[in-house]
């Protein structure tokens, strides 16, 4: 139990364009859906905490006009990297809250590559 | 706050040796803690928790040791193998603060020698 996916699991993109990144938690409700970077070497810095069926709320520092974040379900939430740049170029993971406890699984991550 | 390093510490250890890696948290109103391991490429994936409520709690191979006097946290892992190689990090929360967000430790990296 307790699976979480991310699609797609790695992707190269061109500047300017968009990604978007899918996160599914498999076999629970997660009513709190969590984003995360990760530089090579580093721990995880959290960029933005996704609830079901509201705003997210972004970490200091964090555009949220180029992070755009939505949870429409209880079971899904996305991530799309708008006009993407080579600077943007990280390791996104997510992370799913199951609505009945606080520990948060983890998805496998999705490598983004922007030329 | 968040802890990000770009050195992380390195731990190595032979092949059915025992493993403690070590973590300090700062927010003294964290009442809960994960250990998670990230391999190479991968998401963390979770190992074991404990709630400040503990002191103490195993798991299969696994042991995490709580001290909130010295706001300190370890894991042990018993005889270690090559399959264990991987960052170990230390996350903390404050479930009393919106959402449960975890703050995160900066990792540690245990290499396994066969």
């Amino acid at each position: 139990g307790a699976v979480v996916s991310q699609h797609p699991s790695r992707v190269i993109c061109k500047s300017g364009t968009s990604v978007k990144i899918e996160c599914r938690s498999l076999d629970f409700q997660a009513t709190t859906m969590f984003w995360y970077r990760q530089f090579p070497k580093q721990s995880l810095m959290l960029m933005a905490t996704s609830n079901e069926g509201s705003k997210a709320t972004y970490e200091q520092g964090v555009e949220k006009d180029k992070f755009l974040i939505n949870h429409a379900s209880l079971t899904l939430s996305t991530l799309t990297v708008t006009s993407a740049h080579p600077e943007d170029s990280s390791f996104y993971i997510c992370s799913a809250r199951d609505y009945r406890g606080d520990t948060q699984y983890f998805g496998p991550g999705t490598r983004l590559t922007v030329l | 706050g968040e802890s990000v390093g770009l050195h992380l510490p390195t731990l190595s250890v032979q092949e059915g040796d025992n493993s403690i890696i070590n973590c300090a948290y700062s927010n003294s109103a964290s009442d809960y803690f994960i250990w998670y391991k990230q391999e190479s490429g991968k998401g963390p994936q979770f190992i074991i928790d404990i709630r400040s409520n503990m002191d103490k709690r195993q798991g299969q191979r696994v042991t995490v040791l709580l001290n909130k006097t010295v706001k300190h946290l370890s894991l042990q892992i018993a005889a270690t193998q090559p399959g264990d190689s991987a960052v170990y990090f230390c996350a903390e929360i404050s479930t009393g603060t919106s959402y449960g967000k975890l703050t995160f430790g900066q990792g540690t990296i245990l290499t396994v020698h066969p």
